[in-house]
C-alpha cells in the first residue's frame, strides 16, 4: 500500500541552527501539505501545494520557514534559524486533489526538538 | 465560519466497553473524516463520510447530515485502541481540514 514518506523521523538541533525535513508524497497525488502539531494540540496547517504552486501559507513564519515543492513531487521545509517554541511534530500529508478526491494521507512525521 | 467541536476531549473505559466519540460541524463542511493518531505517532485516516455509516472491523461511524453530528463507535474496546481520536472536516473545493480538538481515549485492561 502506498505511503507517504518522511524523513528524518528525528531531529535534535540547538537553536539558531538550520534544520530540514524531507515528505515524498503518495505518487500522483497533486496536493501536499506541512503541519506542524505542538504536544497536545491539533495539526496547524503551515503550507499547501497544488503542484509545485503554494496554495496557502498564510500561518507559515516566512521569517524562518520556507517550503518547496519544485517539481511537484517530493516536497522540503526549512527552518532557519530554529528556535526553542518550533519543538514539535512537523506532519506531511498528501491527497490525490482533484475534485472529490480530497482525503488526506498523513506521512508518520518529523519529531523535532530544538536544545 | 467552518467549526468542528468535538467531545469527550477525555475518555477513560475499560476493556471490552462501548464507547461513543461525538462531533458537530457547521454549515459548509461537505465531508467529516475520522483520524487515530497513537502517542507520538503519525496520523491515520479511519474514516471518510458524507453520508450514512460505515463499519471497519470494530469502528463504525455514522454521519447525520441534518442535525450535522457525527459519531464514531468503537465495540469491545481493547488497551490498544487508545490514542487520540480526531474529526476534521473538509469543505469541498479546498482540499483543507478543519480540525475538532481530538478526544484522549485510554481504554484500561
Amino acid at each position: 500500500e502506498a505511503e507517504v514518506a518522511q524523513s528524518p523521523r528525528y531531529k535534535i538541533t540547538e537553536k539558531s541552527q538550520a534544520v530540514a525535513f524531507w515528505c515524498d508524497p503518495i505518487s500522483g497525488h497533486a496536493t501536499l501539505y506541512w503541519y506542524r502539531q505542538i504536544l497536545g494540540q491539533g495539526p496547524e496547517l503551515l503550507v499547501q501545494f497544488q503542484d509545485e504552486s503554494v496554495v496557502d501559507d498564510s500561518q507559515l513564519p516566512k521569517d524562518r520557514f520556507s517550503a518547496e515543492r519544485l517539481k511537484g513531487v517530493d516536497s522540503t521545509l526549512k527552518i532557519q534559524p530554529a528556535e526553542l517554541g518550533d519543538s514539535a511534530m512537523y506532519l506531511c500529508a498528501s491527497s490525490p486533489g482533484t475534485r472529490g478526491a480530497y482525503e488526506q494521507y498523513f506521512g508518520p512525521g518529523t519529531r523535532l526538538t530544538v536544545t | 465560519k467552518n467549526e468542528v467541536e468535538q467531545s469527550p476531549q477525555n475518555l477513560t473505559a475499560q476493556e471490552g466497553e462501548f464507547i461513543t466519540i461525538n462531533c458537530s460541524y457547521s454549515v459548509g463542511i461537505s465531508a467529516l473524516h475520522w483520524l487515530q493518531q497513537h502517542p507520538g505517532g503519525g496520523i491515520v485516516s479511519l474514516f471518510m463520510l458524507s453520508s450514512g455509516k460505515k463499519k471497519h472491523g470494530r469502528l463504525i461511524a455514522t454521519i447525520n447530515i441534518q442535525e450535522k453530528h457525527s459519531s464514531l463507535h468503537i465495540t469491545a474496546s481493547h488497551p490498544r485502541d487508545s490514542a487520540v481520536y480526531i474529526c476534521a472536516g473538509s469543505t469541498s473545493g479546498t482540499y483543507k481540514y478543519i480540525f475538532g480538538t481530538g478526544t484522549r481515549l485510554k481504554v484500561l485492561a
